[in-house]
């Protein structure tokens, strides 16, 4: 069965410094993998997606990740916090030939202090 | 620009009531899905859609059930709503590689 494992609930950074936030899947062939972020009492915003192409893909806001097969992980990173990046942070994976389903891991939420 | 829209933002249903909760899309997407947020357990999907009439249940299907009579239109039901129901609603409709949500319905049961 696909999944998906976000190995934190909740990261805190200080402004400035780097951003990691890690996802682990399980998907029997490639999958799609993407990157969603929630802030507070807003919708779901696409940060950036993974559709076998380029491994390591940029996306909005300065985030990037990179797909890694062998460590089945899809981290996703930003050199520099700044404090409107505070927001939950959802790692996706669509498996392949399922009909567009996608599974949600259980989220990172994200703290920037000052 | 592209649009999921949810007819309500914020519901309070009573205990035993039959709920309708309504997506339209204007994206010509054949794939439409609902899913409830919980805090700490991420979005779980209830139920998902890849074309009219077609309809697959998702992990959390019980107590649940859906209508796609047209391709723009997902409606979600809870056909006898309990408080255990009371949750964050999103609907979302994709094209190959991206998913657009709605802006969510949070559902009250008392």
């Amino acid at each position: 069965a696909q999944s998906v494992t976000q190995l934190d609930s909740h990261v805190s950074v200080s402004e400035g410094t780097p951003v990691l936030l890690r996802c682990n899947y399980s998907s029997s062939y490639s999958p799609s993998l993407f990157w969603y972020v929630q802030h507070p009492n807003k919708g779901l915003q696409l940060l950036l997606k993974y559709t076998s192409a380029a491994t390591l893909v940029k996306g909005i806001n300065g985030f990037e990740a990179e797909f890694k097969k062998s460590e089945t992980s899809f981290h996703l990173t930003k050199p520099s916090a700044h404090m409107s990046d505070a927001a939950e942070y959802f790692c996706v994976v669509s498996p392949y030939n399922q009909g567009g389903k996608l599974i949600f891991g259980q989220g990172t939420e994200l703290s920037v202090k000052p | 620009d592209v649009k999921v829209t949810q007819s309500s933002r914020y519901l309070v249903k009573r205990t035993g009531e039959k709920v309708f909760l309504e997506c339209v899309q204007d994206m010509d997407h054949e794939n439409m899905f609902w899913y409830r947020q919980d805090p700490g357990l991420g979005l779980r999907l209830i139920y998902f859609s890849y074309d009219v009439k077609m309809k697959e249940k998702g992990d959390i299907p019980e107590g649940y059930s859906v209508s796609r009579e047209k391709k723009e239109r997902f409606s979600l039901i809870l056909e006898s709503a309990s408080t255990n129901q009371t949750s964050m609603y999103l609907c979302a409709s994709k094209d190959p590689t991206e998913a657009f949500f709605g802006q969510g319905t949070r559902l009250t049961v008392v």
